[in-house]
């Protein structure tokens, strides 16, 4: 079964760069989430979009963007990194059902972001 | 708000014996309660939830949890543990109130699973 995918795998960038993360859900979810992990940390959420539109918004830095597109694909950009954003940064996918029923998430493999 | 604990950092257990893996958790509505197993380098992958229904709920590889509201807990089980399931584990609830689309999940902190041969 098709899963999410995300690229680059690994980055490496140097700080006050920028970086982009792609993300490619799981075909026909409506739904994209983006969760930061620190180093022996649990993930915390960031941001989501549903159709597009942003629907929640957690500690997402001003220095991050996203958006999600009309293939439905998710962008998560990043300024003027430092050095405490390196991370395992995960995109999730999940589809709104017509019940109503709620769905799990489903996580891709993540991007290993290095700030140096 | 909402919140997850998970008490135990680290949980050994012998192979073949039981495996409980403990969360409890705090919603202002009615919570939505997943468990996720993660191994090393590698993305979260979802184990089982709790939306409605009977508190005994099954999912992959041999785990099942109980939700018991009155404890607000949601308590990670396996009757016979292997070596392979040694990973991390993380709980995480998701409000109930609100817009059904978008809403995050809210993780523990993790127990890292163990098992000896």
């Amino acid at each position: 079964a098709a899963g999410v995918i995300q690229s680059p795998r690994h980055l490496i960038k140097e700080k006050r760069e920028t970086a982009t993360l792609k993300c490619y859900p799981i075909p026909r979810h409506d739904t994209v989430y983006w969760y930061q992990q620190g180093p022996g940390q649990d993930p915390q959420f960031l941001i989501s979009f549903y159709e597009k539109m942003q629907s929640d918004k957690g500690s997402i830095p001003d220095r991050f963007s996203a958006q999600q597109f009309s293939d439905y694909h998710s962008e998560l950009n990043m300024s003027s990194l430092e050095l405490g954003d390196s991370a395992l940064y995960f995109c999730a996918s999940s589809l709104v059902e017509a019940s109503g029923s709620i769905s799990e998430q489903f996580f891709g493999p993540g991007t290993r972001l290095t700030v140096l | 708000a909402q919140s997850v604990a998970q008490p135990e950092d680290q949980v050994n257990v012998a192979e073949g014996n039981p495996l409980t893996v403990k969360c409890t958790y705090s919603v202002s509505g009615n919570p939505y309660l997943f468990w996720y197993v993660q191994y090393p380098n590698r993305g979260l992958q979802f184990l089982l939830k709790y939306i409605t229904g009977d508190n005994l709920v099954k999912g992959s590889y041999g785990f099942e949890a109980e939700f018991n509201k009155s404890q607000t807990s949601f308590h990670l089980k396996k009757p016979s543990a292997l070596v392979s399931d040694s990973a991390l584990y993380f709980c995480a609830v998701r409000d109930g109130w609100g817009e059904a689309a978008g809403n995050k999940l809210t993780f523990g902190g993790g127990t890292r699973v163990l098992v000896k041969p």
